[in-house]
């Protein structure tokens, strides 16, 4: 299976801040990532696929790159809306596998 | 406007079984594969299992393979998920997830979920 590991796994910052969340992938996965948003008690919500392509109506203060083992994710101005957890998920091979989170809390 | 509704989740015993059903509504539906995943109480995502767009091709984490069987209803536009043999690692939320393009893609939608509970 492939592992997918975060970093950190939680953050605090404040609105406005750059914030970059990194996502390594135990083998390489070309660009079948992708990442996915999730506020408490509510459903996930798709955010970014294909590594670097955001999904539609995603503010385009979210960006993503990388391919083969290493990602990010970056929100260049976190606004409050943004206090989330976020994950990183393979789609490479099966089976499909979500890195552990990250949770971005207000500093 | 793409639409999933999950239902079916509960209270159920050890060993026992319930089934999960899943309406989609807003796209066509005999055109993409569906998913399902869950998350434990406080923890992350976990990928449950997946069906491909004709329901020919099904595809299962090791940790539920033989216990819970993914179907699709065309005909209702439902995807379902039989599960017995019930453990009480099982209790999770179980979301419905839309699978971008082809078997093997991104879920680009996801339903609101439905809590499953196993204890005695």
């Amino acid at each position: 299976d492939i592992q997918m590991t975060q970093s950190p796994s939680s953050l605090s910052a404040s609105v406005g801040d750059r914030v970059t969340i990194t996502c390594r992938a135990s083998q390489g996965i070309s660009e079948f990532l992708a990442w996915i948003q999730q506020k408490p008690g509510k459903a996930p919500k798709s955010l970014i696929y294909a590594a670097s392509s955001l999904q539609s109506g995603v503010p385009a203060r979210f960006s993503a790159s990388g391919s083969g083992t290493d990602f990010t994710l970056t929100i260049s101005s976190l606004q409050p809306e943004d206090f989330a957890t976020y994950y990183c998920q393979q789609y490479n091979t099966y089976p499909l596998t979500f890195g552990g989170g990250t949770k971005v809390e207000i500093k | 406007e793409v639409q999933l509704l999950e239902s079916g989740g509960g209270l159920v015993r050890p060993g026992g079984s319930l089934g999960l059903s899943c309406a989609a509504s807003g796209f066509t539906f005999s055109s993409y594969a569906m998913s399902w995943v869950r998350q434990a109480p406080g923890k992350g995502l976990e990928w449950v299992s997946s069906i491909s767009a004709s329901g020919y091709n099904t595809y299962y984490a090791d940790s539920v393979k033989g216990r819970l069987t993914i179907s699709r209803d065309i005909s209702k536009n439902t995807v379902n998920l039989q599960m017995n043999s019930l453990r009480a690692e099982d209790t999770a939320v179980y979301y419905c997830a839309r699978v971008g393009y082809g078997d093997l893609s991104d879920f680009d939608y996801w339903g609101q979920g439905t809590p499953v509970i196993v204890s005695s």
